[in-house]
Protein backbone atom coordinates (compact mmCIF):
# COMPACT_ATOMS: atom_id res chain seq x y z
CA UNK A 1 0.00 0.00 0.00
CA UNK A 2 1.28 3.26 -0.94
CA UNK A 3 1.93 6.32 0.98
CA UNK A 4 3.25 8.29 3.68
CA UNK A 5 3.49 6.57 7.28
CA UNK A 6 3.69 9.00 10.36
CA UNK A 7 4.86 7.69 13.90
CA UNK A 8 3.94 7.66 16.57
CA UNK A 9 0.24 8.93 16.23
CA UNK A 10 0.81 10.14 19.77
CA UNK A 11 3.87 11.66 21.68
CA UNK A 12 3.79 12.87 24.66
CA UNK A 13 7.35 14.62 26.38
CA UNK A 14 8.63 16.64 28.94
CA UNK A 15 9.85 19.95 28.92
CA UNK A 16 13.54 20.19 27.91
CA UNK A 17 13.68 16.69 26.21
CA UNK A 18 14.13 16.30 22.60
CA UNK A 19 11.69 14.28 20.50
CA UNK A 20 11.80 12.55 17.31
CA UNK A 21 9.02 12.40 14.57
CA UNK A 22 9.37 9.46 12.08
CA UNK A 23 8.37 9.88 8.46
CA UNK A 24 8.63 7.47 5.85
CA UNK A 25 7.18 7.29 1.78
CA UNK A 26 7.45 4.47 -0.90
CA UNK A 27 5.71 6.87 -3.06
CA UNK A 28 9.81 7.41 -4.96
CA UNK A 29 9.11 10.97 -4.04
CA UNK A 30 12.39 13.38 -4.12
CA UNK A 31 9.98 16.43 -2.51
CA UNK A 32 9.38 15.63 1.37
CA UNK A 33 8.38 18.51 4.11
CA UNK A 34 7.37 19.19 7.17
CA UNK A 35 4.69 21.18 8.63
CA UNK A 36 3.06 22.07 11.94
CA UNK A 37 -0.70 22.37 11.91
CA UNK A 38 -2.42 25.10 14.51
CA UNK A 39 -6.09 25.82 14.99
CA UNK A 40 -6.24 29.42 13.85
CA UNK A 41 -2.85 29.45 11.87
CA UNK A 42 -3.37 26.99 9.11
CA UNK A 43 -0.20 24.92 8.08
CA UNK A 44 3.06 26.67 8.61
CA UNK A 45 6.80 25.04 6.59
CA UNK A 46 8.88 24.14 9.05
CA UNK A 47 11.68 22.40 6.70
CA UNK A 48 11.33 21.06 3.62
CA UNK A 49 14.06 18.40 1.16
CA UNK A 50 14.40 18.30 -2.89
CA UNK A 51 16.42 15.71 -2.45
CA UNK A 52 18.68 13.55 -0.33
CA UNK A 53 21.49 15.17 1.71
CA UNK A 54 19.85 18.85 1.25
CA UNK A 55 17.15 20.38 3.04
CA UNK A 56 15.97 23.91 3.48
CA UNK A 57 14.87 25.79 6.40
CA UNK A 58 10.70 26.86 5.79
CA UNK A 59 9.02 29.84 8.13
CA UNK A 60 9.48 28.69 11.22
CA UNK A 61 12.29 26.38 11.55
CA UNK A 62 13.90 27.33 14.72
CA UNK A 63 13.74 24.66 17.52
CA UNK A 64 13.13 22.12 14.72
CA UNK A 65 15.84 19.94 12.73
CA UNK A 66 15.72 17.47 10.18
CA UNK A 67 18.34 15.04 8.02
CA UNK A 68 17.79 13.64 4.77
CA UNK A 69 19.98 10.28 4.47
CA UNK A 70 17.68 8.59 2.57
CA UNK A 71 14.58 9.61 -0.19
CA UNK A 72 12.19 7.13 1.85
CA UNK A 73 13.05 9.07 5.01
CA UNK A 74 12.74 12.79 6.58
CA UNK A 75 12.50 12.50 10.55
CA UNK A 76 11.98 15.73 12.29
CA UNK A 77 13.31 16.23 15.51
CA UNK A 78 11.49 18.81 18.02
CA UNK A 79 14.69 20.04 20.18
CA UNK A 80 14.08 21.43 23.75
CA UNK A 81 14.51 24.84 21.98
CA UNK A 82 11.43 25.62 20.61
CA UNK A 83 9.09 27.42 22.68
CA UNK A 84 5.74 26.01 22.00
CA UNK A 85 6.52 22.37 21.03
CA UNK A 86 2.54 20.99 21.52
CA UNK A 87 0.92 20.87 17.86
CA UNK A 88 -0.20 18.79 15.60
CA UNK A 89 2.56 17.71 12.66
CA UNK A 90 2.53 16.86 8.84
CA UNK A 91 4.90 15.58 6.55
CA UNK A 92 4.35 15.53 2.68
CA UNK A 93 6.05 14.65 -0.34
CA UNK A 94 5.55 15.29 -3.83
CA UNK A 95 7.03 13.98 -7.27
CA UNK A 96 9.81 16.85 -7.95
CA UNK A 97 8.23 17.63 -11.45
CA UNK A 98 4.40 18.03 -10.28
CA UNK A 99 4.41 21.16 -8.95
CA UNK A 100 2.20 22.02 -5.69
CA UNK A 101 0.47 18.49 -5.65
CA UNK A 102 1.19 17.11 -2.30
CA UNK A 103 0.48 14.30 -0.52
CA UNK A 104 0.25 14.13 3.32
CA UNK A 105 0.52 11.83 5.98
CA UNK A 106 -1.97 11.36 8.96
CA UNK A 107 0.30 13.57 11.40
CA UNK A 108 1.73 13.14 14.74
CA UNK A 109 0.37 15.02 17.56
CA UNK A 110 2.99 16.22 20.27
CA UNK A 111 1.90 17.44 23.87
CA UNK A 112 4.63 18.66 25.91
CA UNK A 113 3.38 18.31 29.54
CA UNK B 1 6.80 37.09 0.09
CA UNK B 2 4.03 35.20 -0.72
CA UNK B 3 0.65 35.74 1.46
CA UNK B 4 -2.68 33.67 1.57
CA UNK B 5 -5.63 34.90 3.15
CA UNK B 6 -8.92 32.88 4.04
CA UNK B 7 -11.16 35.62 5.71
CA UNK B 8 -13.30 33.45 7.56
CA UNK B 9 -12.64 30.36 10.02
CA UNK B 10 -16.24 29.33 9.82
CA UNK B 11 -18.77 29.39 7.11
CA UNK B 12 -22.14 27.74 8.23
CA UNK B 13 -24.86 27.01 5.38
CA UNK B 14 -27.59 24.60 4.91
CA UNK B 15 -27.90 21.79 2.58
CA UNK B 16 -28.64 23.02 -0.99
CA UNK B 17 -27.48 26.32 -0.18
CA UNK B 18 -24.83 27.76 -2.44
CA UNK B 19 -21.02 27.78 -1.04
CA UNK B 20 -18.31 30.29 -1.46
CA UNK B 21 -15.34 29.90 0.24
CA UNK B 22 -12.93 32.95 -0.03
CA UNK B 23 -9.52 33.07 -0.59
CA UNK B 24 -6.83 36.13 -1.52
CA UNK B 25 -3.23 35.52 -1.95
CA UNK B 26 -0.66 38.36 -2.98
CA UNK B 27 2.28 37.09 -4.81
CA UNK B 28 4.89 38.63 -7.39
CA UNK B 29 4.71 36.54 -9.83
CA UNK B 30 2.50 34.26 -12.06
CA UNK B 31 1.45 31.59 -8.79
CA UNK B 32 -0.43 28.19 -9.25
CA UNK B 33 -3.50 28.24 -6.45
CA UNK B 34 -4.70 25.27 -4.92
CA UNK B 35 -7.65 23.94 -2.75
CA UNK B 36 -7.04 21.30 0.07
CA UNK B 37 -9.28 19.53 2.14
CA UNK B 38 -9.11 17.74 5.41
CA UNK B 39 -12.46 15.51 6.14
CA UNK B 40 -12.98 14.44 9.83
CA UNK B 41 -10.49 11.49 10.77
CA UNK B 42 -9.14 11.75 6.85
CA UNK B 43 -5.55 12.93 6.07
CA UNK B 44 -4.91 16.37 4.41
CA UNK B 45 -5.77 16.04 0.19
CA UNK B 46 -5.66 17.79 -3.19
CA UNK B 47 -9.06 18.78 -3.87
CA UNK B 48 -8.54 20.94 -7.19
CA UNK B 49 -6.39 23.09 -9.04
CA UNK B 50 -6.73 26.25 -10.76
CA UNK B 51 -4.96 25.21 -13.96
CA UNK B 52 -6.48 21.88 -14.56
CA UNK B 53 -9.82 24.28 -14.58
CA UNK B 54 -11.87 21.25 -13.49
CA UNK B 55 -14.89 20.28 -11.08
CA UNK B 56 -14.13 18.33 -8.68
CA UNK B 57 -17.29 16.93 -6.38
CA UNK B 58 -19.09 20.02 -7.40
CA UNK B 59 -16.63 22.59 -6.53
CA UNK B 60 -14.73 24.96 -8.90
CA UNK B 61 -12.55 27.51 -8.49
CA UNK B 62 -11.51 30.25 -10.80
CA UNK B 63 -7.77 32.26 -10.42
CA UNK B 64 -9.38 35.89 -10.80
CA UNK B 65 -5.83 37.66 -11.09
CA UNK B 66 -7.22 41.06 -11.42
CA UNK B 67 -8.52 40.66 -7.62
CA UNK B 68 -5.87 38.14 -6.85
CA UNK B 69 -8.60 35.65 -5.79
CA UNK B 70 -9.34 31.91 -5.97
CA UNK B 71 -12.53 31.59 -4.58
CA UNK B 72 -13.63 28.11 -4.03
CA UNK B 73 -18.04 27.43 -4.98
CA UNK B 74 -20.09 24.97 -5.35
CA UNK B 75 -23.65 25.59 -6.44
CA UNK B 76 -25.42 23.48 -3.62
CA UNK B 77 -23.93 22.15 -0.32
CA UNK B 78 -24.28 18.53 0.74
CA UNK B 79 -23.56 17.16 3.89
CA UNK B 80 -20.77 15.60 2.76
CA UNK B 81 -18.58 18.71 1.92
CA UNK B 82 -18.29 19.56 5.94
CA UNK B 83 -14.87 19.51 5.94
CA UNK B 84 -11.45 22.25 6.84
CA UNK B 85 -10.78 23.81 3.31
CA UNK B 86 -7.30 25.11 2.72
CA UNK B 87 -6.69 27.47 -0.13
CA UNK B 88 -2.47 26.68 -1.36
CA UNK B 89 0.01 28.62 -3.16
CA UNK B 90 2.77 27.30 -5.44
CA UNK B 91 5.30 29.89 -6.17
CA UNK B 92 8.47 31.49 -5.88
CA UNK B 93 12.35 29.84 -5.90
CA UNK B 94 12.01 27.83 -3.42
CA UNK B 95 9.57 25.14 -4.29
CA UNK B 96 7.59 25.42 -1.35
CA UNK B 97 3.63 25.49 -0.39
CA UNK B 98 2.27 28.73 1.56
CA UNK B 99 -1.02 27.67 3.14
CA UNK B 100 -3.87 29.72 4.21
CA UNK B 101 -5.16 29.82 7.94
CA UNK B 102 -8.34 27.46 6.74
CA UNK B 103 -12.14 28.00 6.69
CA UNK B 104 -14.03 25.17 8.63
CA UNK B 105 -17.23 24.64 6.37
CA UNK B 106 -20.25 23.13 8.13
CA UNK B 107 -23.43 22.23 6.34
CA UNK B 108 -26.71 22.03 8.10
CA UNK B 109 -29.55 20.19 7.41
Amino acid sequence: DGGITQSPKYLFRKEGQNVTLSCEQNLNHDAMYWYRQDPGQGLRLIYYSQIVNDFQKGDIAEGYSVSREKKESFPLTVTSAQKNPTAFYLCASKERENTGELFFGEGSRLTVL
Amino acid sequence: AQRVTQPEKLLSVFKGAPVELKCNYSYSGSPELFWYVQYSRQRLQLLLRHISRESIKGFTADLNKGETSFHLKKPFAQEEDSAMYYCALWGGGGNKLTFGTGTQLKVEL
